[in-house]
């Protein structure tokens, strides 16, 4: 069964520094998503992703997150100068199509992001 | 305001006993969908059930259905004959149906369930 994987599993970097987390969506998907959840806390919304742009971001994606799609299978997301409160579960979700609300999302098996 | 309630921050239930998770929404859009998350301690996310607003009839999945009931907008997960390997956090979660957005899911904060021996 076709599956969304994410790479690392876990990552720890020194506040300041560049990180890029790397996801590889399921093949015949077309949305792509980043959503991360600080420990013991709700999953929230970062970014989706279609037709290699960005379709909507929340207030937590500033100007310190990037995602791009380098080539046809990866979709990666870059925190430019990590701060501690960046420590949390990176997901990456993709979706067949989103003409609908009822279209499933995959979601991988997380980054764990560590910030010291 | 929040769009996805979840009020049980923790819930404990029997072996082979039912279970409801509960979960409200609120949303204005007439076309949305509703989903069930389940997160073990090792973190994945895994997709249990989903509920379309304009479905007639409770979604089904198994052990786990949803009791929808659109006009109070509540979407509770009900868990049949619990196993042990339920204990894990479950997250309700909706995504609208907004023209011309990708659909975010919207998720809740969590209930905790417990299965006890």
């Amino acid at each position: 069964e076709p599956e969304v994987t994410q790479t690392p599993s876990h990552q720890v970097t020194q506040m300041g520094q560049e990180v890029i987390l790397r996801c590889v969506p399921i093949s015949n998907h077309l949305y792509f998503y980043w959503y991360r959840q600080i420990l013991g806390q709700k999953v929230e919304f970062l970014v989706s992703f279609y037709n290699n742009e960005i379709s909507e971001k929340s207030e937590i994606f500033d100007d310190q997150f990037s995602v791009e799609r380098p080539d046809g299978s990866n979709f990666t997301l870059k925190i430019r100068s990590t701060k501690l409160e960046d420590s949390a579960m990176y997901f990456c979700a993709s979706s067949e199509a989103g003409s609908g609300p009822y279209n499933e999302q995959f979601f991988g098996p997380g980054t764990r992001l560590t910030v010291l | 305001a929040q769009k996805i309630t979840q009020t049980q921050p923790g819930m404990f239930v029997q072996e082979k006993e039912a279970v409801t998770l509960d979960c409200t929404y609120d949303t204005s859009d007439p076309s949305y969908g509703l989903f069930w998350y389940k997160q073990p301690s090792s973190g994945e996310m895994i997709f249990l059930i989903y509920q379309g607003s304009y479905d007639q009839q409770n979604a089904t999945e198994g052990r786990y259905s949803l009791n929808f009931q659109k006009a109070r907008k509540s979407a509770n997960l009900v868990i049949s004959a619990s196993q042990l390997g339920d204990s894990a956090m479950y997250f309700c979660a909706m995504r609208e149906g907004r023209v011309g957005s990708a659909r975010q899911l919207t998720f809740g904060s969590g209930t905790q369930l417990t299965v006890l021996p």
